[in-house]
């Protein structure tokens, strides 16, 4: 069974740095394209960023770009995204998503979620 | 960046009625990478329909997906009580991933 389970949110202030993770299991994690999603209280989703399988290739939004870093350890079959500079309108439920491919193909698992909070 | 837009807002209708949401693209997109999503409260989304019409695994033969181009829709033929959700697009393209701004489909 495939199980993702982020953790690493919690409230932070402007300006600061965060540092979210995400466990997987139940699949060869390196064969997959990983994501990191995100949705604002009450809102809708948006994308935050990719990685490949064996972590060569990432991409951004551009809401996060030169502040957010996706990386992944595939001996340890994690996914992680550092955050810095937060800003208030990066507060949000932070997801994991595996994708269905090697690249792009839809995001067939997801987590349940990390919540962050960037308030002062 | 392709913006995708989510088309109505809000769906109000009954068990049993056909559900047509719409989604188009402010630029054309590869049928290959659009995807439909369904979020409930309080859950994770769960993919429906990738590469424009096929289904995910486990995903009931109701819902089916059509398009191409800049025009997207997801069909669901007879609603179930359990359908009542929220409906996201996606597509991915040069420029980046993007969502659309969902339909929510409610009972009338």
């Amino acid at each position: 069974e495939v199980q993702l389970v982020e953790s690493g949110g919690g409230v932070v202030q402007p300006g600061g740095s965060l540092r979210l993770s995400c466990a997987a299991s139940g699949f060869t994690f390196d064969d997959y394209a990983m994501h990191w999603v995100r949705q604002a209280p009450g809102k809708g989703l948006e994308w935050v960023s990719l990685i490949s399988g064996d972590g060569g290739s990432t991409y951004y939004a551009d809401s996060v770009k030169g502040r957010f870093t996706i990386s992944r350890d595939n001996s340890k079959n994690s996914l992680y995204l550092q955050m810095n500079s937060l800003r208030t309108e990066d507060t949000a439920l932070y997801y994991c998503a595996k994708d269905s491919s090697s690249w792009y193909g839809g995001f067939d698992y997801w987590g349940q979620g990390t919540l962050v909070t960037v308030s002062s | 960046e392709i913006v995708l837009t989510q088309s109505p807002g809000t769906l109000s209708l009954s068990p049993g009625e056909r559900a047509t949401l719409s989604c188009r693209a402010s630029q054309s997109v590869s049928s290959s990478y659009l995807a439909w999503y369904q979020q409930k409260p309080g859950q994770a989304p769960r993919l429906l329909i990738y590469g424009a019409s096929s289904r995910a695994t486990g995903i009931p033969d109701r819902f089916s997906g059509s398009g191409s181009g800049t025009d997207f829709t997801l069909t669901i033929s007879r609603l179930e009580p359990e359908d009542f959700a929220v409906y996201y697009c996606q597509q991915y393209g040069s420029s980046g991933l993007t969502f659309g701004g969902g339909t929510k489909v409610e009972i009338k």
